[in-house]
């Protein structure tokens, strides 16, 4: 079936380095993708989305890239803080309504 | 309120016994989900109202799960009967439109339920 998932389930990186969050998914008819970040104990946090007819969107020390070919959603994370430590999930739009989330890759920053 | 308000925060339910949890969505906003979220996994849908309609409810496990929205507004979801599989994290999540793209959806910090 179609789904959205994560290349990896953890990521620890050093603290001011850079960090790069990989999400796959099968649905080509998708069109609009969204990452969350969520803390322990909170709900999920919108951080960044994206629609189909863009491959790159940045803000705020974050990057969202999309390759439509491969089917591939990266999160880059600059100059990564220890606050940044949390569960990032991508999620796809489902129903008509709703999102689809994937497992979630915990990153963990070092200090 | 500034967010989505969901209580109670944590509850310890014993098996069979029901359980009724609250949401508080942003005001204003039309569209109101609620998601389970078991540990280490991420929120699956459960259900979907506009307004007061319960547009969608495919995600909900079985006909024990039941949602409400009766004003539009503040939202119940009940669980009867409840069991040890039940034990996850309900999240409940509003966005001021419908449909997805564009439409960001804001979520509570979720109701922790735990069945003993």
């Amino acid at each position: 079936g179609e789904s959205v998932g994560l290349h990896l389930p953890t990521l620890s990186v050093q603290e001011g380095d850079n960090s790069i969050i990989n999400c796959a998914y099968s649905n080509s008819a998708s069109d609009y993708f969204i990452w969350y970040k969520q803390e322990s104990g909170k709900g999920p946090q919108f951080i960044i989305d994206i629609r189909s007819n863009m491959d790159k969107r940045q803000g705020q020390r974050v990057t969202v890239l999309l390759n439509k070919t491969v089917k591939h959603l990266s999160l880059q994370i600059a100059a990564t803080q220890p606050g940044d430590s949390a569960v990032y999930f991508c999620a796809e739009p489902h129903h008509s309504n709703d999102m689809r989330f994937g497992a979630g890759t915990r990153l963990t920053v070092k200090p | 309120g500034a967010g989505v308000s969901q209580s109670p925060r944590y509850k310890v339910a014993k098996r069979g016994q029901d359980v009724a949890l609250r949401c508080d969505p942003i005001s204003g906003h039309v569209s109101l989900f609620w998601y389970q979220q078991a540990l280490g996994q991420g929120p699956e849908f459960l259900t979907y109202f506009q307004n007061e309609a319960q547009l969608d409810k495919s995600g909900l496990p079985s006909d024990r799960f039941f949602a409400e929205r009766p004003e539009g507004s503040v939202s119940t979801l009940k669980i009867q009967r409840t069991q040890q599989e039940d034990s996850a994290v309900y999240l409940c999540a509003s966005s001021f439109n419908t449909g997805t793209a564009g439409n960001t959806i804001y979520f509570g910090e979720g109701s922790w339920l735990t069945v003993v």
